[in-house]
Order: structure tokens, then sequence, then C-alpha cells
């Protein structure tokens, strides 16, 4: 069955320093993988995604997440935290031939000025 | 949030009472979904829409219905058989439902119970 995880509740990283939120998953065959971002009583914004070629995605932001296939990860990240990055972040996946959306339970990340 | 709308903000529902939540998308997308978030939880899909007059349950369909009479609208109705509906409610569409679609959201309804 497919799964996504988040394994952290919450990511703490003082402003100007790199940041990774970690996203794993099982799937059955090549993945799919999203990642979006919801601020405070809004809807979720789309960031990036990987469907195939360059490990390495950039999305809005500043974000990037790297596809790591032997790990089964997609971590996204960014060179530089801003304040403003505060927020929730979303990992999903969408199998081959499978049309729905599998989510993370979420990852809460805080920038500290 | 794009070019989708959902309305009300905030809606309170009564005991036994029946309320509809409205989506809107003015992006000429041809797939829409419906989503349930709970606190600390992902999403879970109630129902999802690949054309008009077509919808299919998603994962926790039971005391939700939907209707698709036309391509920009989606709306949800809460029955009264749903007995937990106190969430926050996340309408989305794409293009089409291809593997690599993107999905993108409204900015959301929270249902409370009166």
């Amino acid at each position: 069955a497919q799964s996504v995880a988040q394994p952290e509740d919450q990511v703490n990283v003082a402003e100007g320093n790199p940041l990774t939120v970690k996203c794993t998953y099982s799937v059955s065959g090549n993945p799919y993988l999203f990642w979006y971002v919801q601020y405070p009583n809004r809807g979720l914004q789309f960031l990036l995604k990987y469907i195939t070629g360059d490990n390495l995605v950039k999305g809005s932001y500043g974000f990037e997440a790297e596809f790591n296939k032997s790990q089964t990860s997609f971590h996204l990240k960014k060179p530089s935290a801003l304040v403003s990055d505060s927020a929730l972040y979303f990992c999903a996946v969408r199998d081959v031939g499978n049309y729905q959306l599998i989510w993370g339970a979420g990852t809460k990340l805080i920038i500290k000025p | 949030d794009g070019g989708i709308t959902q309305s009300p903000k905030y809606l309170f529902r009564k005991e036994g009472q029946n309320v509809t939540l409205s989506c809107e998308q003015n992006l000429n997308h041809d797939a829409m979904y419906w989503y349930r978030q709970d606190p600390g939880q992902g999403l879970r899909l109630i129902y999802y829409s690949q054309i008009v007059n077509d919808f299919q349950k998603g994962d926790i369909a039971e005391g939700y219905s939907v209707s698709r009479e036309k391509k920009e609208s989606f709306p949800l109705t809460v029955t009264s058989a749903q007995k937990n509906p106190t969430a926050f409610y996340l309408c989305a569409s794409s293009i089409g439902q291809g593997q690599g679609e993107t999905q993108y959201f409204g900015p959301g309804t929270r249902l409370l119970v009166l």
C-alpha cells in the first residue's frame, strides 16, 4: 500500500540557517511526489513536484527538494531560512496507476529570528 | 489560492442540520476534490469528480454528499449523518487526473458544531 511519512512533527531553525523538512514514502512503482505549504487558516499552496528526470527539483520561494530513490525520500530544503517560511508543510505521493494523492501528516516549521 | 473560491469562511451547524459548502473555480479545470483536514493529520479525501455529472467516493465519504452539475462548481453537503463534522474543509482542482497533475487549493471552510 502507498504511504507517506513525515517523521518530524515540528522543525525549529534559526533565521538564515539551512532548513530540511523530511519526507519518506512507500509505493509499488515509480512515485510522483509533491510538496505543499499551508499558512494558518489558509488553503494549501503548491511548492514543487517530482515526476521524472533530475533528482533535484526547484520550486517556489527558494525551496528545493531532492528525490532519492534508494532511500525512498523526498526531503524539502532551503539554503537560508526566513521567518516568513514558518508554516505547515505537507508531502504527498501518487503511485503509478493510482490517481489519488496520499498525504503525510504535516510538519510544522518554525523559523526563529 | 488562485482561482478557487470557497464560501463561507466559517460555518456553524446545529444538531441534525444539513449544511452546504460552496466551491467554485475559474481555472477551467476538469477535476475537483473535497478534502477534510483535522489537526495532526494529513488531508483525507471525501469525494472527487473527474468530469461534470460524475463523481466518486473517497476514503471518508460517509455522511457527505456532492453534486457536479457545472464544470466550475462542486458543492459539498455535510449531512446530519456525519456525527463528527468539526474540521477544516478544503476544495481543490486540477486540469485532469493524470498522475503528474498538480492540485490547486481554495482557502478552506471551517465547520463548527453549535
